[in-house]
């Protein structure tokens, strides 16, 4: 069956980075899209961006330019984000979620990662 | 970020019917599909519909989508338990993936 499974949960200073990965299992890697989503805690929900897991091509959401990265390695089926410069409201549990086309709807999420910014 | 408008929250006893509105705008509800999604507390959100009516395999026809316009909305008929949750409403914007502010469903 489809799985996305993220790494564990961080706690990261202010000013550092934290980075994240999803692996995904029980199709092909590179046959969807992956988009990472955001949420504060008791907030809503918040796109960051899309990777082409073929091509590495990534399109950020600009709030996120210049400071999320997203980066995949076939070889593992597994897809990073890093966010640096962290701040403490980038406080929020992190998740990934596959796109079976482009700019579609979002047919499996990743059970999400924590990141904590805390002094 | 959120532009698309939901109620905060709606409230129904066991096998009623509960409608939630999302309401946006021609850059994205009026020209591109919505999709809804449940998350249930603590958990990961699920899609619910896709393409403004379509249910996913595995989701109860309980659940249905509607379009109109700039506004859209999520109908929850025969209110179960299990149905409490947040949901929200998504769109695309000129390659930008917009959500709703989320509806929190109280089954009383």
């Amino acid at each position: 069956q489809v799985q996305l499974v993220q790494s564990a949960a961080e706690v990261k200073k202010p000013g550092a980075s934290v980075k994240v990965s999803c692996k995904a299992s029980g199709y092909t890697f590179t046959s969807y899209y992956m988009h990472w989503v955001r949420q504060a805690l008791g907030q809503g929900l918040e796109w960051m961006g899309i990777i082409n897991p073929t091509s590495g091509i990534t399109t950020y959401a600009q709030n996120f330019q210049g400071r999320v990265t997203m980066t995949r390695d076939t070889s593992t089926s597994t897809v990073y984000m890093e966010v640096s410069s962290l701040r403490f409201e980038d406080t929020a549990v992190y998740y990934c979620a596959r796109d079976p086309a482009l700019y579609t709807w979002f047919d499996a999420w990743g059970q999400g990662t924590l990141v904590t910014v805390s002094s | 970020q959120s532009v698309l408008t939901q109620p905060p929250s709606a409230s129904g006893t066991p096998g009623q019917r509960v409608t939630i509105s999302c309401s946006g705008s021609s850059s994205n509800i009026g020209n591109n599909s919505v999709y809804w999604y449940q998350q249930l507390p603590g958990t990961a959100p699920k899609l619910l519909i896709y393409r403004n009516n379509q249910r996913p395999s595995g989701v109860p026809d309980r659940f249905s989508g509607s379009k109109s316009g700039t506004s859209a909305s999520l109908a929850i008929s025969g209110l179960r338990s299990e149905d409490e949750a947040d949901y929200y409403c998504a769109a695309w914007d000129d390659s930008l993936k917009v959500f709703g502010t989320g509806t929190k469903v109280t089954v009383l």
